[in-house]
């Protein structure tokens, strides 16, 4: 399975929107009638940190300029409204196709 | 609150041995599958290996299968990865994280900085 995104990276002006799309090979509909596509932040010098759960769910603590959307096999990050603290690396990401856990290769979002 | 503190780590030889240590403290360790996850330096992120919640179950990366084990002690609430036949391809950060569902991480340890060279 294969996880591609778009653009790997994007330049934006603070106060603007930002979107990623996220696309698997494979759909990540599970059998249950759940979609299992998750988004994650990397702030520079930082461990990861969850930001989307199950194509839409904001994690716990996570602004709501933060939104995803999708089904099947393409996923959408949008960020509404651009924040400096928002400069990192956004990572989509898959699980229920094992037994390779397999992570998009990241698009880098910087500040205008 | 969720930590995940993580120790070992350093420099290796090429075919040397590490083993990582990630102590969890803030939830019940035993509800969670657990995962490794590492970065190369300038590189994306790659998961490595993960284990069930009583330690019964694991699974590896093609990279790393035969070469690393992963395992839990529940009683001190720990997650370890021993990692043997060191091959300069493993130089990364590796972090520890707590599995949320269907393998997606949600807490992450801070990371440990793996160099393999001669």
């Amino acid at each position: 399975l294969v996880m591609t995104q778009t653009p790997l990276s994007l330049s934006v002006t603070p106060g603007q929107a930002a979107s990623i799309s996220c696309k698997s090979s494979q759909s990540l509909l599970h059998s249950d009638g759940r979609t299992y596509l998750f988004w994650y932040l990397q702030k520079p010098g930082q461990s990861p940190q969850l930001l989307i759960h199950e194509v839409s769910n904001r994690f716990s603590g996570v602004p709501d300029r933060f939104s995803g959307s999708g089904s099947g096999t393409d996923f959408t990050l949008k960020i509404s409204r651009v924040e400096t603290e928002d400069v990192g690396v956004y990572y989509c990401m898959q699980g229920i196709h094992l037994p390779q856990i397999t992570f998009g290769p990241g698009t880098k979002l910087e500040i205008k | 609150e969720v930590q995940l503190v993580q120790s070992g780590g350093g420099l290796v030889q090429p075919g040397g041995s590490l083993r990582l240590s990630c102590a969890a403290s803030g939830f019940t360790f035993t509800n969670h599958w657990m995962h490794w996850v590492r970065q190369a330096p300038g590189s994306g992120l790659e998961w490595v290996s993960r284990i069930d919640f009583r330690g019964t179950i694991s699974t590896y990366a093609d990279s790393v299968r035969g070469r690393f084990t992963i395992s839990r002690d529940n009683a001190r609430n720990t997650l370890y990865l021993q990692m043997n036949s060191l091959r300069v391809e493993d130089t990364a950060v590796y972090y520890c994280a707590r599995d949320l569902i269907w393998n997606a991480p949600d807490y992450w340890g801070q990371g440990t900085l793996v160099t393999v060279s001669s």
